[in-house]
């Protein structure tokens, strides 16, 4: 089975500073990453995703994220937060055997001044 | 165009009542899941409706708790004799399943059973 782990549950981290958020998941032969932010009392809103192609991907509001098979791991980065920044983030893998995603426990980011 | 709409977006029930939460999928969206985010925790899967196809059940926590798909378009769950570790976020989302695997999210039903 597809599975996600979000390697920290928090993080802080001080505006304009970089940040990175980690994620790795289990290993499958077709695997399709997202990632997801939710801002508080809202719903998900998708920032980036990997299906084929570069491993680098780009997203919405300055994110990106590396695609590693190798490591089985898709870190999401930005070179510099802001405080709007701050919200939880979700890693998810498209498991097309479960028709659904999956999604890790969330890394909740706190962008303080 | 329109994305995903759930109602209400606040509920609070007394223990042991039901409820109905309310899902508007996206015009044409062929995938309809619902997920259940409990305080302070990751997105838990509830079920999953394709077409006509008979729906994923498979997260659905007990028995309790069912959901309906009418058209092809609209969804409800519906949670009988709620307790109170029902309380949670329910969100809903839709996909088209054409290519990008990509789920959009409703902004959620906040239920709390007291």
């Amino acid at each position: 089975a597809q599975s996600v782990t979000q390697l920290d549950s928090q993080v802080p981290v001080f505006e304009e500073a970089p940040v990175e958020l980690r994620c790795n998941y289990s290993s499958s032969v077709s695997v399709y990453l997202f990632w997801y932010v939710q801002y508080p009392n809202q719903g998900l809103q998708l920032l980036l995703k990997y299906l084929s192609g570069s491993t680098l991907v780009k997203g919405i509001n300055g994110f990106e994220a590396e695609f590693n098979k190798s490591q089985t791991s898709f870190h999401l980065r930005k070179p510099s937060v802001h405080i709007s920044d701050t919200a939880e983030y979700f890693c998810a893998v498209y498991s097309g055997g479960y028709n659904k995603l999956i999604f890790g426990a969330g890394t909740r980011l706190a962008v303080h001044p | 165009g329109a994305g995903v709409s759930q109602s209400p977006s606040n509920k609070v029930t007394e223990k042991g009542k039901d409820v109905e939460l309310r899902c508007d999928p996206i015009s044409g969206h062929t995938a309809l899941y619902w997920y259940r985010q409990s305080l302070g925790q990751g997105l838990e899967f509830l079920i999953y409706f394709q077409g006509n196809s008979a729906p994923d059940k498979s997260g659905l926590p007990s028995d309790r708790f069912s959901a309906e798909r009418t058209g092809g378009s609209v969804s409800t769950l519906t949670i009988q004799r709620t307790q109170q570790e029902d309380s949670a976020v329910y969100l809903c989302a839709s996909s088209s399943r054409v290519g990008t695997y990509e789920q959009y999210f409703g902004p959620g039903t906040r239920l709390t059973v007291t």
